[in-house]
């Protein structure tokens, strides 16, 4: 059984720290992983995707991925309370029908 | 570009009618994907569709729902006799025609939700 983890939270910062989300997922086969924000009563939005091992950055949003231990991360920089949202994160695996295995999320609250 | 449209946005239905949720991809786009969300839970993936081909309705409770993905038109989620336990948002979401590493993420519509009196 192919599983995605993410810690439940709340994840709780204060405004201007950085916000560090972390997934597992137990495929060494796995390819391509994907980072969504769900604002609530919204559906989730597309944040970052990162395929090769190592840190991927765009504006205040870093995507890290370590293959060798299974783990993808999301760090987000000068977090803002507009940042408050569930965090999904999700993971291709070739040979699944182009679905993605989806994690339950992790909620943060980012405290002004 | 447009994005990923569904409608309606917000259905109410009583006990026993049916659902028809609607979903058009983004231009470009010939996967779709249906999610059901219920209140505080996670995403539950349903069903995944080409044109005019189911590709994986493992998600997909045996009674009662359909999908369609026809070769012209919207895609259709489809709730036959719909019953309180259907009350749920369901998420439409669309990837890329493309094949390779980095084409397989997904685009969410708004959402219907779907609420049974």
């Amino acid at each position: 059984q192919k599983e995605v983890e993410q810690n439940s939270g709340p994840l709780s910062v204060p405004e201007g720290a950085i916000a560090s989300l972390n997934c597992t997922y137990s495929d060494r086969g796995s390819q391509s992983f994907f980072w969504y924000r769900q604002y609530s009563g919204k559906s989730p939005e597309l944040i970052m995707f990162i395929y090769s091992n190592g840190d991927k950055e765009d504006g205040r949003f870093t995507a890290q991925l370590n293959k060798a231990s299974q783990y993808v991360s999301l760090l987000i920089r000068d977090s803002q309370p507009s940042d408050s949202a569930t965090y999904l994160c999700a993971v291709f695996y070739a040979g699944n029908n182009r679905k993605l295995i989806w994690g339950l999320g992790t909620s943060l609250a980012v405290n002004p | 570009n447009a994005g990923v449209m569904q409608n309606p946005r917000h259905l109410v239905r009583r006990r026993g009618q049916e659902a028809r949720l609607r979903c058009s991809p983004m231009k470009g786009h010939s996967h779709v994907y249906w999610y059901r969300q219920l209140p505080e839970e996670g995403l539950k993936f349903m069903v995944y569709l080409q044109k005019e081909n189911i590709i994986d309705e493992s998600g997909m409770p045996k009674e009662r729902f359909s999908a369609e993905f026809p070769k012209e038109g919207p895609s259709i989620l489809r709730i036959q006799q719909v019953v309180r336990g259907d009350s749920a948002a369901y998420f439409c979401a669309s990837s890329p025609s493309r094949v390779g590493t980095g084409s397989y993420e997904q685009y969410f519509g708004p959402g219907t939700r779907l609420t049974v009196t």
